[in-house]
């Protein structure tokens, strides 16, 4: 079955470092990939979207990654801020608007 | 713009009870979600509506579930029975299709099933 893997562990790093979560995939072929943060008590806020054709994408101080052969996708967050702590979750579909998404990593940027 | 406006926001009910769950989209947007979101499952899309209409609804868990959109700025989300382990954040999101696929959640409606 399809199967989305973030790390569950929290991830704890120091202000101003460059963060990095993972999403792996198995048993999917995905189009389109989508990473959202979410924060405790609120709904996902999109962040970016990357195809499959891409290899990677940037948006201000984020950078994703998307590697089909590894069935992996990297996110990035440089220089990174206390206000960046948060949930953040990719989704994948495989071309139409039926996201799946992962269960999320809790990155804590540590001032 | 709003965004995404949803409620109640907080809803406790007794087992066996009907529970009804509203969504205002974004005006414009012609696609419209419903997930839930438990910390064992995840954020699980339960069905999803493109103009109003239905396109998929496999992560519906049981017939208790049903899901209405009668026109382009509303949606409910009935539950009928309730039990307990529908206990969860319900979202309700939307999204254009001329856009990049994003969606704009709503904040969430927190039930609780007793």
């Amino acid at each position: 079955s399809q199967k989305i893997e973030q790390n569950s562990e929290a991830l704890n790093i120091q202000e101003g470092k460059t963060a990095t979560l993972t999403c792996n995939y198995t048993n999917y072929s995905p189009a389109y990939l989508q990473w959202y943060r979410q924060d405790p008590g609120r709904g996902p806020v999109f962040l970016l979207l990357i195809r499959e054709n891409e290899k990677e994408k940037r948006k201000e101080r984020l950078k994703v990654t998307f590697d089909t052969t590894l069935k992996q996708s990297l996110f990035h967050i440089t220089a990174s801020q206390p206000a960046d702590s948060a949930t953040y979750l990719c989704a994948l579909t495989s071309g139409t608007y039926k996201y799946i998404f992962g269960t999320g990593t809790r990155l804590k940027v540590l001032a | 713009d709003a965004g995404v406006i949803q409620s109640p926001r907080h809803e406790v009910t007794e087992m066996g009870q009907e529970v009804t769950l509203r969504c205002k989209p974004i005006s414009g947007h012609d696609y419209l979600f419903w997930y839930r979101q438990t910390m064992m499952r995840g954020l699980e899309l339960l069905i999803y509506f493109n103009n109003n209409v239905p396109i998929d609804d496999s992560g519906m868990p049981e017939d208790r579930f049903s899901a209405k959109m009668p026109n382009a700025s509303f949606s409910t989300l009935k539950i009928q029975p309730s039990e307990p382990r529908d206990s969860a954040v319900y979202f309700c999101a939307s999204s254009s299709s001329g856009g990049y696929h994003e969606q704009y959640f709503g904040p969430g409606t927190r039930l609780t099933v007793t």
